[in-house]
């Protein structure tokens, strides 16, 4: 069955960064993208960017450029999402989600908090 | 970017009600809509895509409509593991943005 793996919990200090890793089973992984979406508590959810995994390249929400790398490793099926120069404020759980269809998001992984506090 | 508005924000209600929630984009989206249901501690669920079409696995007492910019999803009969919150996403163009959330308790 497909499945998404995050990684644990980290805690950061601000402006540091984050490497939150997502580990694909269950299908082909180079048949679907992958997409990271954040949800601060309480809060909605917020689109951070794609990866293309069959080329390997990604695109970022506007509000993330320049902080957000997002990579993989297609021996081990396994994407990154990297956020560098971290606030308080992006203290959220980080999904990853494959796309289908390239339109609907169809499983997910269970999520990674990330806390950033000094 | 596209904007979507849900609502309402929250709704109480009872087993066996029908509940109604609508979400509506800043732009025509066709039919480029999806709806997930959220529970605390889980990661959203999709529950309807293309704005009207039931993922598989999903209960038939959920159902959407829409098209454009406004859009409703409909739980008939509410059972007690409805109890969540939904999201719209609208899927038309780059950024994907989601609606706010609407929680459905008791």
């Amino acid at each position: 069955q497909v499945q998404l793996q995050q990684s644990r919990a980290e805690v950061r200090k601000p402006g540091a960064s984050v490497k939150v890793s997502c580990r694909t089973s269950g299908y082909t992984f180079s048949f679907y993208h992958l997409h990271w979406v954040r949800q601060a508590a309480g809060q909605g959810l917020e689109w951070m960017g794609w990866i293309n995994s069959n080329t390997g390249g990604a695109k970022y929400a506007q509000k993330f450029q320049g902080r957000v790398t997002m990579t993989m490793d297609t021996a081990s099926n396994v994407a990154y999402m990297e956020l560098s120069g971290l606030r308080s404020d992006d203290t959220a759980v980080y999904f990853c989600a494959r796309i289908w269809s390239l339109k609907y998001f169809d499983f997910w992984g269970h999520g990674t908090r990330v806390v950033v506090s000094s | 970017d596209i904007q979507l508005t849900q609502s309402p924000s929250s709704v109480s209600a009872s087993v066996g009600d029908k509940v109604t929630i609508t979400c509506r984009a800043s732009q025509s989206i066709s039919d480029l809509l999806a709806w997930y249901q959220q529970k605390p501690g889980q990661a959203p669920k999709l529950l309807i895509y293309a704005a009207s079409t039931l993922q598989v696995g999903v209960p038939s007492r959920f159902s959407g409509s829409g098209s454009g910019t406004d859009f409703i999803l409909s739980i008939n009969s509410l059972q007690p593991e409805d109890f969540a919150t939904y999201f719209c996403q609208q899927a038309d163009s780059f950024p994907f943005t989601f609606g706010q959330g609407t929680e459905v308790d008791v």
